[in-house]
């Protein structure tokens, strides 16, 4: 099976843009979670999507929002980006809706805010 | 909520000799699940090891092996015959075996431990 995929890899953005990534999960696979990772910080918890509904949010401002289609692939926004906002964004995918799955990791969005 | 510390920013071991890498945890859950996780320079995180808290039975894989304390929160990796391509940065994460509310798809992890692999 194909792994986690992330896109873009890499990104540029200016403050005050927003900003979309895409996580596309292992087949079969109907949660995703995103993680926020900063030197700083280290790994903060942001969403976990399932079967298209937000089940759980971290404690992260309004301006970080997401979404899961009905495919399973989510999309995570940021609008008004704060120069704090530079991260590498993860997501995870795992099988189904109980915590005994393991989270399998996608190889991170790089996003740098100038 | 619950915490995890891992207490060594960084570790280093000589190539085919063992390391153990510390994590405790602070949590007031009786059922929960404990993972090390494996962050090399490409960012790709990697399982490593899981450990459900319900067993007293230390989780191994391969040259990989856990010391699971649950009376201590402690949950401390070993690698044995130590590779260069261990060389990453490992991560303690702890996920909550009850489902719902704020549990539901969320990885608590520790700081992190960079771990050198010498030739």
């Amino acid at each position: 099976k194909a792994g986690v995929t992330q896109t873009p890899r890499y990104l540029i953005k200016t403050r005050g843009q927003q900003v979309t990534l895409s996580c596309s999960p292992i087949s079969g696979h109907r949660s995703v979670s995103w993680y926020q990772q900063t030197p700083g910080q280290g790994l903060q918890f942001l969403f976990e999507y399932f079967s298209e509904t937000q089940r759980n949010k971290g404690n992260f401002p309004g301006r970080f929002s997401g979404r899961q289609f009905s495919n399973s692939r989510s999309e995570m926004n940021v609008s008004t980006l704060e120069l704090g906002d530079s991260a590498l964004y993860l997501c995870a995918s795992s099988p189904g809706s109980t915590s005994s799955y393991e989270q399998y990791f996608g190889p991170g969005t790089r996003l740098t805010v100038t | 909520a619950q915490t995890v510390t891992q207490s060594q920013p960084e570790m280093s071991v000589q190539e085919a000799e063992t390391v153990t890498l510390s994590c405790t945890y602070d949590t007031s859950e009786s059922d929960y699940y404990l993972f090390w996780y494996k962050q090399p320079p490409s960012r790709q995180m990697i399982l490593v090891i899981r450990q459900e808290a319900y067993k007293q039975q230390n989780a191994t894989e391969n040259r990989f092996s856990v010391n699971f304390q649950k009376a201590a929160k402690s949950f401390s990796l070993k690698i044995s015959d130590s590779q260069l391509g261990d060389a990453a940065m490992y991560f303690c994460a702890y996920r909550s075996a009850y489902a719902g509310g704020t549990s539901y798809g969320k990885l608590t992890f520790g700081q992190g431990t960079i771990l050198t692999v010498h030739p």
